[in-house]
């Protein structure tokens, strides 16, 4: 079973912020946080990662809660090629990756 | 990022034949690699994890007989659909781990069995 829960959908409004919750409450002290996205027959593309500290990069913002329970994927502006579904898994130094139901974020002309 | 590649990107076959789809690792050597299958609508299922040189760890429900993998290289594994039936139609992805435990995905195999 995935260690991560997610709202099975959000919408967005094009150019909008968005802001993706994912809880992994049983989250271990040398579990990573992997957000990857997957578009429509293709596979899933590397979104970004942390351990604790919030983390940035060109295609999103990750925010990690203090006691590590919960965090959140930030599209800084939603655009229609971002829609996806938005998987959150955690990850302990290669062990195989267990894939949730994920988000599917719809993107709002 | 690193670029994993599979082949083919799709394939149509009859019942009762294989299939044999490729994972290539383009820029990095992967010590791990990974075999998942997604029917419509659902999220990826891992089928089993190999590293180079050894057999296949295969995870439960899975039968070893009938996708055999081969991890022949650092930067090739491959997955062969034998004997497939209609219930094998699925998308097939594989992902490679470099020495740093990151994944990379490939673009995915799209089987359809008829």
């Amino acid at each position: 079973d995935a260690k991560t829960t997610q709202p099975n959908s959000m919408e967005s409004n094009e150019e909008e912020p968005v802001h993706l919750p994912c809880n992994h409450s049983t989250i271990s002290g040398t579990d990573y946080i992997h957000w990857y996205r997957q578009l429509p027959s293709q596979g899933p593309e590397y979104v970004i990662h942390g351990l604790t500290s919030n983390v940035n990069n060109r295609m999103a913002s990750l925010a990690i809660a203090e006691d590590r329970k919960s965090s959140t994927l930030i599209l800084h502006r939603a655009t229609l090629r971002d829609a996806a579904v938005y998987y959150c898994i955690l990850d302990n130094y290669g062990q195989n990756f267990v894939f949730g139901p994920g988000t599917r974020l719809s993107v709002l002309p | 990022g690193a670029v994993v590649s599979q082949h083919p990107s799709w394939v149509i076959c009859k019942s009762g034949t294989s299939v044999k789809i490729e994972c290539r690792s383009l820029d990095f050597q992967a010590t791990t690699m990974f075999w998942y299958r997604q029917f419509p609508k659902q999220s990826l299922m891992l089928m089993a994890t190999s590293n180079e040189g050894s057999k296949a760890t295969y995870e439960q429900g899975v039968e070893k007989d009938k996708f055999l993998i081969n991890h022949a290289s650092l930067t090739l594994s491959t997955l062969t659909v034998t004997s497939a039936h209609p219930e094998d139609s699925s998308f097939y992805i594989c992902s490679q781990e470099d020495i740093n435990y990151e994944q990379y995905f490939g673009p995915g195999t799209r089987l359809t069995v008829t």
